[in-house]
């Protein structure tokens, strides 16, 4: 399984509200990313990590941000949670894997976030 | 940018063949994965293809054709486990994967 822990698992909020999740990982990968997953939507990049304090943008990064002080932690922050950002958040780590690729990932298990 | 299109839903019979069909559009190709997800838990690595042909891995197997900017992933012999989300993605490089939207599949007795 990668290593790859979220928690909280599941989080219910306010509009308003700031919100960290937290994605623990345990074999000291290099890369990590936050995707979100909504219906309709499939799986899109939020922010990615490829080293301690350094990061970079995905597809949907407003809203949100992102800070590694250590290799094996990728905090993703809402500054102020807004009822657009329910969704399913999912951490994820780049290997090479046996199948030939140099970023094969790994997703751990998932946050449910609720932005009442 | 990167566009990718798969069926949303196919249904499928337990002991049979099924055949999930993606298209895409990319100004830059790294590789195509296909990826399983069942409701409710974390999308779990199927199978990558860089080159064009097919990559055949027990009952699951994948095609490329980069010229035609097209992939399947083909499914053997059915179970009843095999009901869930396949999702198709483009990346390989550092900076993560373009998801398509997935494909529920169902499959019935």
């Amino acid at each position: 399984d990668a290593g790859i822990t979220q928690s909280p698992r599941h989080k219910v909020t306010e509009t308003g509200t700031p919100v960290t999740l937290r994605c623990h990982q345990t074999e000291n990968h290099r890369y990590m990313y936050w995707y979100r997953q909504d219906p309709g939507h499939g799986l899109r990049l939020i922010h990615y990590s490829y080293g301690v304090k350094d990061t970079d943008k995905g597809e949907v990064s407003d809203g949100y941000s992102v800070s590694r002080s250590k290799t094996e932690d990728f905090l993703l922050t809402l500054e102020s949670a807004t009822s657009s950002q329910t969704s399913v958040y999912f951490c994820a780590i780049s290997v090479a894997g046996t199948s030939g690729s140099m970023n094969e990932q790994f997703f751990g298990p998932g946050t449910r976030l609720t932005v009442l | 940018g990167q566009n990718i299109d798969q069926p949303t839903e196919m249904t499928a019979t337990e002991g049979a063949i099924v055949q999930i069909n993606c298209t895409y559009q990319t100004s830059g190709f790294n590789g195509l994965f296909w990826y399983q997800q069942h409701a409710g838990e974390a999308p779990t690595f199927l199978s990558y293809n860089v080159l064009d042909g097919l990559e055949e891995k027990g009952r699951f197997s994948s095609f490329l054709s980069r010229s035609k900017g097209y992939s399947y992933l083909l499914l053997k012999e059915l179970q009843m486990k095999d009901s869930a989300s396949y999702l198709c993605a483009m990346g390989g490089g550092a900076d993560g994967l373009t998801f398509g939207k997935g494909t529920h599949l169902i499959i019935q007795p």
